[in-house]
């Protein structure tokens, strides 16, 4: 069984830029989470798609937005780039919402020039 | 609201001799607790978890981490450990508040180092 897949895995944006990660769960989950990993804040909780319904999110500014589509892939959309959007965003997929099991994929690391 | 703590953020031991990475957490309800590794520039790998079944969850790797609700506690224990445990591992907590939908809260991390 393939694994939590997200594209691309290494970023680099200019300030003000937007941007697109993509996440592809394990076939059959339909829980989708996002989370921000910094040195200084550690793992964030971004936001969290079930059904293609956005059910919970985090305390991030509206730039940061996301979707979930019918087949449950989900992306992630970060306008106005700013230097301290500098991350790796990591992407979990679950087979429910209350996270019995959440696996994660490898991560897109984004940098912010 | 619930929160996990890390009560080491580094910890060095020998090849061969015992880990202990301790968590504590706070829960107004039943948690799902869950240890996740990362090695160097690698995503999450989940270690364990526990989800109110046995008390001792075995998980992969040789470790294990025992649930103790008087002491609010989920210790990641191992009894020998080896170089390719090097590595960070994130003690984590799903929040689940009733009829919300749920979250996983992390700790700050633990990074182990294994000395030869």
């Amino acid at each position: 069984k393939a694994g939590v897949t997200q594209t691309p895995r290494y970023l680099i944006k200019t300030r003000g830029q937007q941007v697109t990660l993509s996440c592809s769960p394990i076939s059959g989950h339909r829980s989708v989470s996002w989370y921000q990993q910094t040195p200084g804040q550690g793992l964030q909780f971004l936001f969290e798609y079930f059904s293609e319904t956005q059910r919970n999110k985090g305390n991030f500014p509206g730039r940061f937005s996301g979707r979930q589509f019918s087949n449950s892939r989900s992306e992630m959309n970060v306008s106005t780039l700013e230097l301290g959007d500098s991350a790796l965003y990591l992407c979990a997929s679950s087979y429910r919402w209350d996270y019995t099991e959440a696996f994660f994929g490898q991560g897109t690391r984004l940098t912010v020039v | 609201a619930q929160s996990v703590t890390q009560l080491d953020s580094h910890v060095s031991v020998s090849e061969g001799t015992p880990v202990l990475l301790r968590c504590n957490y706070s829960s107004s309800y039943s948690p799902s607790l869950f240890w996740y590794v990362q090695h160097p520039n690698k995503g999450l790998q989940l270690l364990l978890k526990y989800t109110s079944a046995a008390t001792l969850v075995k998980g992969i790797n040789g470790f294990e981490a025992e649930f103790k609700k008087s002491e609010t506690s989920f210790h990641l224990t191992k009894p020998s450990a080896h170089m390719s445990d090097a590595a960070e591992y994130f003690c984590v907590v799903s929040d689940r508040d009733g009829g919300s939908q749920g979250n996983l809260i992390f700790g700050k991390g633990t990074k182990l180092s294994v000395k030869p």
